[in-house]
């Protein structure tokens, strides 16, 4: 069972206006959340953080919002860019016994921003 | 350039074949990991290591064997390849043991086909 989804596998939007991804999730353990972007052929590279302790974090023209109440974050990217068309992953940080923390990804949505 | 370089880039093979991805990084991060990534999964977690000489199991370890002897390498070995670990492979590296503060570093991948 995925304790970490992305229902939605894809996403247009035109440029300049906002882009919403969603994230939800099933443990209420999960200590930190984060995006990783993907274009193809690269690996993830970090987007932002946010801890499980706060609702918001701010980073330029991208905000993460977090619902703890109803397990549910968001990426929001506002304005859209060309540039920011790739795939979209949420992750989950839990940790193992020996205190190595492990991510939980979910299976990534694909934003297209079009020109 | 500082990083983390993961080779070979493509590799094809044959089942039953052993075959060994590496991983090398320059930030003398501590912690170092390998992923896989399926349609359908997002990134499942398949070894994990805390420095070098300790090494541990993921999500998904079966059909893997790791090594860490020196801190920047972190190989990954398919002792006897199937069908079924043809996947795309991702390193990461973090300098701490992880969480939203201080992100894992992804690799650009391997993508591995056995037929």
């Amino acid at each position: 069972d995925q304790q970490v989804k992305q229902n939605s596998p894809s996403l247009s939007v035109q440029e300049g206006r906002i882009s919403i991804l969603n994230c939800d999730y099933t443990n209420s353990m999960f200590d930190y959340f984060l995006w990783y972007k993907k274009y193809p052929a690269e690996g993830p590279t970090f987007l932002i953080s946010i801890s499980s302790i706060k609702d918001k974090n701010e980073d330029g023209r991208f905000t993460v919002f977090l619902n703890k109440s109803a397990k549910h974050l968001s990426l929001h990217i506002v304005p859209s860019q060309p540039g920011d068309s790739a795939v979209y992953f949420c992750a989950a940080s839990d940790h193992f016994a020996s205190g190595t923390y492990k991510y939980i990804f979910g299976t990534g949505t694909r934003l297209k921003v079009l020109a | 350039d500082a990083g983390i370089t993961q080779s070979p880039r493509y590799k094809i093979t044959e089942t039953g074949r052993q075959v060994t991805l590496m991983c090398h990084q320059t930030w003398s991060h501590s912690y170092m990991f390998w992923y896989r990534q399926d349609l359908g999964h997002g990134l499942r977690l398949i070894y994990y290591s805390a420095a070098a000489d300790i090494t541990d199991k993921g999500e998904v370890p079966d059909g893997y064997v790791v090594s860490r002897s020196k801190t920047e390498n972190f190989p990954l070995t398919l002792e006897s390849a199937t069908r079924s670990q043809t996947s795309v492979y991702f390193c990461a590296s973090s300098e701490a043991p992880g969480g939203g503060n201080q992100p894992q570093h992804f690799g650009d991948g391997t993508r591995l086909s056995i037929l």
